[in-house]
C-alpha cells in the first residue's frame, strides 16, 4: 500500500527559530513531491514542489529530498506566528497514467510569539 | 484571474436526500479531483477525472458519483446522504502533464 507518513505533532517552535517538518514515503519509484500549507478552516495551499535530490529554496522555505532514504522535509527559517498551520506532504506514485497524489495526515505547527 | 470555486460553502441536509456539490475551475485544467477531509483521516480521494467524459473511482467512492460533461466542472453527487458523509469536501485540479494540484475553498457538509 502506498503510504505517506508524517509526525502529527503538534510541533511548537519559538518565533525566529527553524521549524523542521519531515515526511517519509513507501515507493522508491516516486518522482514528485509537494508540500501544502493548510490554515485552520481553509483549503490546502501548494507552497513547494521538489523533483530532484537535494535542496530547493524559496524565500524562507527549503524543501529537501533524499530518494535513497525515501524522505522529504520542509524547513521554515525565521518562523513567524503566521506560519502556524498544518503542513501536508504529498507524493505522486507513478502507476500507469495515474496523476493522483497521496497525502500524509499532516503536521500541525505552532509558532510561539 | 483563473480560479477554482465550490458551492455551496456550507450545506446541511437530511439522511437519505440527494445532494450535489459543485466545482468549477477556470484554468482549463484537464485533471479534476474530489477529496473529503476528516479528523484522523487526512485527505481521502473520492473520485477523479482526467478529461471530459472520463471519471474514475478513488479510495472512498461508495455512495458518491461524478460526471464530467465539460472541462470546467466536476459536480459530486451523494445519491442518498448518510451521517457518515458529514465532512469537508475539497475539489482540486491540475494541468496537463503536471501533478501540482490546486484546491478550491471547500464545502462543509452536515448530514443530520
Amino acid at each position: 500500500q502506498k503510504e505517506v507518513e508524517q509526525n502529527s505533532g503538534p510541533l511548537s517552535v519559538p518565533e525566529g527559530a527553524i521549524a523542521s517538518l519531515n515526511c517519509t514515503y513507501s515507493d522508491r519509484g516516486s518522482q514528485s513531491f509537494f508540500w501544502y500549507r493548510q490554515y485552520s478552516g481553509k483549503s490546502p495551499e501548494l507552497i513547494m514542489s521538489i523533483y530532484s535530490n537535494g535542496d530547493k529554496e524559496d524565500g524562507r522555505f527549503t524543501a529537501q529530498l533524499n530518494k535513497a532514504s525515501q524522505y522529504v522535509s520542509l524547513l521554515i527559517r525565521d518562523s513567524q506566528p503566521s506560519d502556524s498551520a498544518t503542513y501536508l506532504c504529498a507524493v505522486h506514485y507513478p502507476s500507469g497514467s495515474a496523476r493522483q497524489l497521496t497525502f500524509g495526515s499532516g503536521t500541525q505547527l505552532t509558532v510561539l510569539p | 484571474d483563473a480560479e477554482i470555486t465550490q458551492s455551496p460553502r456550507h450545506k446541511i441536509t437530511e439522511t437519505g436526500r440527494q445532494v450535489t456539490l459543485a466545482c468549477h475551475q477556470t484554468w482549463n485544467h484537464n485533471n479534476m479531483f474530489w477529496y473529503r477531509q476528516d479528523l484522523g483521516h487526512g485527505l481521502r480521494l473520492i473520485h477523479y477525472s482526467y478529461g471530459v467524459h472520463d471519471t474514475n473511482k478513488g479510495e472512498v467512492s461508495d455512495g458518491y458519483s461524478v460526471s464530467r460533461s465539460n472541462t470546467e466542472d466536476l459536480p459530486l453527487t451523494l445519491e442518498s446522504a448518510a451521517s457518515s458523509q458529514t465532512s469537508v469536501y475539497f475539489c482540486a485540479s491540475s494541468g496537463l502533464g503536471s501533478y501540482e494540484q490546486y484546491f478550491g475553498p471547500g464545502t462543509r457538509l452536515t448530514v443530520t
